[in-house]
């Protein structure tokens, strides 16, 4: 089956310092990758949608200039919380699809610590 | 805009028995995915399984199958010979093909059902 990695898988940075999570599809060229983000106990909220050489389209409310999103090729994805705050702590998790019309397969996500 | 609704927050199963995990959705779509994933505590999201609205025979994997009624916007998930690794959290996921002319073919997931298996 399709592979998705995603690291790091843990992560704690400092209030003000920007952190970057990679995504990568490591069998197959992902022409579409997802970002969510998961609060506890919580089902996933989608962030993002990114295609590869493209500007990433955000969902409502949530800040580009926080989360910048790069999709630089069809195996790597990567997000980047800048000026990261405490109550950016959160679980991430991405997802690449083949093509639009098949199923997202997941990254392992990425604990994000804000301290 | 479409919406998945899981109104169970939490279900429990003894071992090797069958559990229905209930889920269903509001669209004015005519073509669409529907999905179960499965997150367990190590929080990797596996699909467990996956039906496309067009077809009227229910999906099946191994012991997991689905009960989809298209006219009522239902899609059940049924864990037969329930096994301690089955628990998990269980999210119903709905997108639309982008063939359809929608444009939503991201993911909508419900806010998902946790499953305890009790031996």
């Amino acid at each position: 089956g399709a592979v998705v990695s995603q690291h790091p898988s843990r992560v704690i940075c400092k209030s003000g310092t920007s952190v970057k999570i990679e995504c990568r599809s490591l069998d197959f060229q992902a022409t579409t990758m997802f970002w969510y983000r998961q609060f506890p106990k919580q089902s996933l909220m989608l962030m993002a949608t990114s295609n590869e050489g493209s500007k990433a389209t955000y969902e409502q409310g949530v800040e580009k200039d926080k989360f910048l999103i790069n999709h630089a090729s069809l195996t790597l994805s990567t997000l980047t919380v800048t000026s990261a705050h405490p109550e950016d702590s959160s679980f991430y998790i991405c997802s690449a699809a083949v093509d639009r019309n098949t199923e997202a397969f997941f990254g392992q996500g990425t604990r994000l610590t804000v301290v | 805009a479409q919406t998945v609704t899981q109104s169970q927050p939490e279900m429990s199963v003894q071992e090797a028995e069958t559990v229905t995990l209930s889920c269903t959705y509001d669209t004015s779509e005519s073509d669409y995915y529907l999905f179960w994933y499965k997150q367990p505590p190590s929080r990797q999201m596996i699909l467990v399984i996956r039906q496309e609205a067009y077809k009227q025979q229910n999906a099946t994997e191994n012991r997991f199958s689905v009960n989809f009624q298209k006219a009522a916007k239902s899609f059940s998930l049924k864990i037969s010979d329930s096994q301690l690794g089955d628990a998990a959290m269980y999210f119903c996921a709905y997108r639309t093909p982008l063939w359809s002319g929608g444009s939503n073919y991201k993911l909508t997931f419900g806010k998902g059902t946790l499953l305890t298996v009790n031996p």
